[in-house]
């Protein structure tokens, strides 16, 4: 498996851009997860999904930013409109679901995208 | 809820010295704890995670990490460093949440430990 792919690797804009971001989790996981990380407030959850479907998302910032798995194996987050104080390596991972003592408990990370908003 | 302390923010050691990341977590059951590292321009890769058994347990690139439940720790040590070591560690708990009604491992991470390492 090629692990959690992201796309731009690096996405560079300008204020008031929209911005997606783009995740294609581990084949076979029914988690995803979108991270922020910055300086400041080190590796921040903004959202998570379960089998597709939108689970917490108490730790997204602001209406600015929305996230959205149409199927299995894609997911989007989206930055509109984009500020500076969006700027941030954004990552995604996934997992399977949890076994109770499994050895197989653990998240996947993807590359990052780092955002750059100018 | 969870919570992990790493009380170095920046440690820097000579190539072939030993070294020791501190981290301390906060939770009231017995956790998942893991060792991420981040390489400059990379993701988090899984260094190691305890889950139960062994409280010592190995990884990869000659890390090993000890789980103290008294102290609440799960510090991660190698013996000799290596340059290509530099890099920032991340300690993290995995715990079970319910927040938004399904039950979860969820990851809460420490601030990171960056790791200079002197030729």
């Amino acid at each position: 498996d090629a692990g959690v792919i992201q796309s731009p690797r690096h996405e560079v804009t300008e204020m008031g851009q929209e911005v997606t971001l783009r995740c294609k989790p581990i084949s076979g996981h029914d988690y995803l997860f979108w991270y922020r990380q910055t300086m400041m407030r080190g590796l921040e959850l903004l959202i998570y999904f379960n089998n597709n479907v939108p689970i917490d998302d108490s730790g997204m910032p602001e209406d600015r930013f929305s996230a959205k798995m149409p199927n299995a194996s894609f997911s989007t987050l989206k930055i509109q409109p984009s500020e500076p104080r969006d700027s941030a390596v954004y990552f995604c991972a996934s997992s399977f679901t949890w076994v109770e003592w499994s050895s197989y408990n653990e998240q996947f990370f993807g590359p990052g995208t780092r955002l750059t908003v100018l | 809820a969870q919570s992990v302390t790493q009380p170095d923010i920046h440690i820097t050691v000579s190539e072939g010295a030993s070294l020791e990341l501190r981290c301390n977590y906060s939770y009231g059951a017995t956790p998942y704890l893991f060792w991420y590292v981040q390489s400059p321009g990379q993701g988090l890769q899984l260094l190691l995670k305890y889950f139960s058994g062994d409280t010592l347990v190995q990884g990869i690139k000659g890390f090993e990490a000890e789980f103290k439940r008294s102290q609440s720790s799960f510090n991660l040590r190698k013996p000799s460093v290596h340059w290509s070591d530099a890099a920032e560690y991340f300690c993290a708990v995995g715990a079970w949440d319910d927040a938004g009604g399904t039950s979860y491992g969820k990851l809460t991470f420490g601030q990171g430990t960056i790791l200079t390492v002197h030729p």
